[in-house]
């Protein structure tokens, strides 16, 4: 069993819609949670990260961490054919160094 | 891609041969990392840097050396390439908390 599982997809929306993307993990000592985006051909970037549980908003992008279902989402409002990418969901805790797995992405689709 | 380079963005290569990959990074940030992502698998760390001259390894470091000798400066060796070995490199870089990752754009490599 991978220590993060995140469907590939790919997932198709219409523009407008409400995106939620998911991850599972297995592994309790995670308290940091990360969600990527990579479009195609690119490095990942950074779109936002949340410690512990609870939720984090920033723009469009909603993160929520619920650590006692080991589940992590990223809400994407009024979703563009901008935000048509790769999303990679990340976790980390530290073990002297921080320990970072990521999960295989997502690839979403918004179309116009 | 915040201040990371990396060379060359592609290569292809014959099985048995030493590949260089280089990442330079303009940010001061004393991590740096060394990833491929391939489908399915999503980005496995291959080695990671933590100061000049001090690395170790991650999970997928079977046929991989890395040195660094200057802080700006991250090379990956794949000692005799093998088809295995086909895939996309990212660097990636992080001032100390690793779970705040920025990524290079990549480097293609194919193994024939």
């Amino acid at each position: 069993q991978k220590e993060v599982e995140q469907d590939p997809g790919p997932l198709s929306v219409p523009e407008g819609a409400i995106v939620s993307l998911n991850c599972t993990y297995s592994n309790s000592a995670f308290q940091y949670f990360m969600w990527y985006r990579q479009y195609s051909r690119k490095g990942p970037e950074l779109l936002m990260y949340t410690y512990s549980s609870g939720n984090k908003e920033d723009g469009r992008f909603t993160a929520q961490v619920d650590k006692s279902s080991k589940y992590i989402s990223l809400f994407i409002r009024d979703s563009q054919p901008s935000d048509s990418a790769t999303y990679l969901c990340a976790m980390s805790y530290n073990t002297g160094g921080f320990k970072t797995i990521f999960g295989a992405g997502t690839r979403l689709f918004v179309k116009a | 891609d915040a201040g990371i380079t990396q060379s060359p963005r592609h290569k292809v290569t014959e099985t048995g041969t030493p590949v260089t990959l280089r990442c330079h990074q303009t940010e001061n940030h004393r991590y740096m990392y060394w990833y491929r992502q391939d489908p399915g698998h999503g980005l496995r760390l291959i080695h990671y840097s933590y100061g000049v001259k001090d690395t170790d390894k991650g999970e997928v470091s079977d046929g991989y050396s890395v040195s660094r000798s200057k802080t700006e400066d991250f090379l990956l060796t794949l000692e005799s390439a093998t088809s295995s070995q086909t895939s996309v490199y990212f660097c990636a870089i992080s001032a100390g908390q690793g779970y705040e990752q920025y990524f290079g754009p990549g480097t293609r490599l194919t193994v024939t």
